[in-house]
């Protein structure tokens, strides 16, 4: 059963990088079947799509959220990253990764059916 | 993007109750629409995905239908279990999620 487990710090100062890391268990990055993707939750608040990443290194980002925000792909470690930089208490959020099933969708356009546990991180000095 | 808007924003329901959320696409996403359940601190759970398919695992007591700009999911008979929050994602372009549904005990 594939399983996905997000790491990363908990706490970034404002203008700095928030820099997260998802490791896939029970399956492989590379299976052609699936895109990865990136989500956020605010406090109290909806959801938020932010990138998504397929295993050949193709990339879809939020149009919403485009500027300093990379995600990447490592196949030999079956992770995957986001990036996002010059953050502000506004990024503040529960950050999910999760997995698209290109059977539900088309294109890169998905619903997530597995997604990890969540991460708290907390833009502040 | 295209905005999703659900309605009612929170519904208090009874145990065996049929429940009814709405979700309505700013302009049309043909079927390209999920449903997820979200408890409080966990990760949301996909329901259902192209409007109407059951995910796996998923009760059949969970319905979908629609399409276009208009979406319903449906509970047929709510259970204690059910009480959560429900959010629609489009993914026809890019994706956007809706503000969220709170089905609380009435």
């Amino acid at each position: 059963q594939v399983q996905l487990q997000e790491s990363g710090p908990g706490l970034v100062e404002p203008s700095g990088t928030l820099s997260l890391t998802c490791s896939v268990s029970g399956g492989s990055i590379s299976s052609p079947g699936y895109y990865w993707g990136w989500l956020r939750q605010p406090p109290g608040k909806g959801l938020e799509w932010i990138a998504s990443v397929y295993y050949s290194g193709s990339t879809y980002y939020n149009p919403a959220l485009k500027s300093g925000v990379s995600i990447s792909v490592d196949t030999s470690r079956n992770h995957f990253s986001l990036r996002l930089n010059s953050v502000t208490a506004a990024d503040t959020a529960v950050y999910y990764c999760a997995r698209e099933d290109r059977s539900t969708g088309y294109l890169f356009n998905h619903a997530f059916d597995i997604w990890g546990q969540g991460t708290v991180v907390t833009v502040s000095s | 993007d295209i905005q999703m808007t659900q309605s009612p924003s929170t519904l208090a329901a009874s145990v065996g109750d049929r429940v009814t959320i709405t979700c309505r696409a700013g302009q049309s996403i043909s079927r390209w629409l999920a449903w997820y359940q979200q408890k409080s601190g966990k990760a949301p759970k996909l329901l259902i995905y192209k409007a109407s398919n059951l995910a796996s695992g998923v009760p059949s007591r969970f319905s979908g239908r629609g399409s276009g700009t208009d979406f319903t999911l449906t509970i047929s008979s709510l259970q204690p279990d059910d009480f959560a929050t429900y959010y629609c994602q489009q993914y026809d372009t890019y994706s956007t999620f809706g503000q969220g549904t709170k089905v609380e005990i009435k």
